[in-house]
């Protein structure tokens, strides 16, 4: 199975800070890599596939890079409305697999 | 519109049969495979298996083969996920997901059913 290793699993933040979050692979997965934002008693929303595709609809201060095994999520600006827990995905192969999340609180 | 809406929050006793649902709306449901996410209370997510609606094709995360078995009734636009014997340790939130069509990442998913399992 391929592990995903995210970090930090906790990150203090304040509005407007720019926020980066690392995604670590145990084996190259290409670039097919998503991210997921979670709210408290919410399901997980897509943000971001294929390492940096935007969904549609998502704001643009959310960016996704990377490709092999180091991907990053940066918020350019946090708002009020980003804090919750994100967590990337692999699919480049069965099972797939999830990080542990990061948990982006307020400062 | 998308939509995926679940069955309600379930409690149940350990050794107990269960199955929960998902619907699918605003889409056409038989060409997009639905995917079962597990989340455990306070922990992170879990991947669980995949089914293709159009023809049932089902694949499983080794962890959870043989645990659980994963369906759905097309004609109704449904997905199912049931336990035969339910274990305390299977108390946690599912979720259904929407896979994309192309690639494997979950593009909608439903509002979570809680399981609790508890004597």
């Amino acid at each position: 199975d391929i592990q995903m290793t995210q970090s930090p699993s906790t990150l203090s933040a304040s509005v407007g800070d720019r926020v980066t979050i690392t995604c670590r692979a145990s084996q190259s997965i290409s670039t097919w890599l998503a991210w997921y934002q979670q709210k408290p008693g919410k399901a997980p929303k897509l943000l971001i596939y294929k390492a940096s595709n935007l969904k549609n609809g998502v704001p643009s201060r959310f960016s996704g890079s990377g490709s092999g095994t180091e991907f990053t999520l940066t918020v350019s600006s946090l708002q009020p409305d980003d804090f919750a827990t994100y967590y990337c995905q692999q699919y480049t192969s069965s099972p797939l697999t999830f990080g542990g999340g990061t948990n982006v609180e307020i400062k | 519109e998308v939509q995926l809406v679940q069955s309600g929050a379930e409690v149940k006793k350990p050794g107990e049969s269960l199955k929960i649902s998902c619907k699918g709306s605003g889409y056409t449901f038989t060409t997009y495979w639905i995917g079962w996410v597990r989340q455990m209370p306070g922990k992170g997510l879990e991947w669980m298996g995949t089914i293709y609606p159009g023809d049932s094709d089902t694949r499983y995360s080794p962890s959870f083969q043989g645990q659980v078995t994963i369906s759905a009734d097309k004609s109704i636009n449904t997905a199912y996920l049931q336990w035969s014997s339910l274990k305390a340790s299977d108390t946690a939130i599912y979720y259904c997901a929407r896979r994309d069509m192309t690639t494997e990442h979950f593009d909608y998913w439903g509002q979570g059913t809680l399981v609790t399992v508890s004597s």
